[in-house]
């Protein structure tokens, strides 16, 4: 099946830093979402992004479906981003597969 | 809109009892799904469906069994509950199948088997 890798595992940020988060995949999809777990376990759709770039206030997505990647990028960050991210991937309808997540942590 | 809901949002089970856990929504959507979190494995896909009616495995079914009566009701049914089943459980639905439109999330339910 399909390897999902992120990158990288942990991250520890100031307040008003920039980041950027990866994730690789290992073979072909035709579908990539990015996701925020807030420090309560809620679990948040921050894009759908199969391919192409996004941009949702301070957040923006891009993936290289060609290349087997996608970015995710955290400008300004803020104590509220903290969280794990994850990225999941799926092909030709079936179900997301999951990767392991980024835990970030971001201190004021 | 209430968007996924899952019930209870807590649950202590002793090993060899079977309980099911709940999850509905009401976005009409066709495709609904049960994950499990364990500390450093992420999320693995225990069973989805397509539909009513329609149901199948994903990476870790075993010890679960699942229905798909409506589309909005999608419980998942612990047979025999084993301490490996002690884990914090997601449902989650969309509009198309598998990952072809943002999935949603409901908020868990963290399950501890004694």
């Amino acid at each position: 099946g399909i390897q999902v890798e992120q990158s990288p595992p942990d991250l520890i940020l100031q307040e008003g830093a920039n980041s950027t988060l990866r994730c690789n995949f290992s073979d072909s999809v035709n579908n990539l979402q990015w996701f925020h777990q807030n420090p309560w376990g809620q679990l948040i759709n921050l894009f759908y992004i199969p391919s192409g770039t996004k941009q949702n206030g301070r957040l923006s997505a891009t993936t290289v479906a060609t290349e087997r990647y996608s970015l995710l990028y955290i400008s300004s960050s803020q104590t509220t981003d903290s969280g794990v991210y994850f990225c999941a991937v799926s092909w030709a309808g079936t179900a997301l597969i999951f990767g392991k997540g980024t835990t970030l942590s971001v201190s004021s | 809109n209430a968007g996924v809901t899952q019930t209870p949002k807590f649950q202590v089970l002793k090993t060899g009892q079977s309980m099911t856990l709940q999850c509905a929504q009401d976005m009409n959507h066709e495709y609904m799904s049960w994950y499990r979190q364990d500390p450093g494995m992420g999320l693995r896909l225990i069973h989805y469906s397509v539909g009513a009616g329609i149901t199948d495995q994903g990476e870790v079914p075993n010890g679960y069994n699942v229905s798909r009566s409506t589309t909005e009701d999608f419980p998942l049914r612990l047979l025999s509950a084993a301490p490996s089943q002690t884990s914090v459980y997601f449902c989650a639905s969309s509009a198309g199948q598998g990952g072809n439109s943002p999935l949603h999330f409901g908020n868990g339910t963290r399950l501890t088997v004694t």
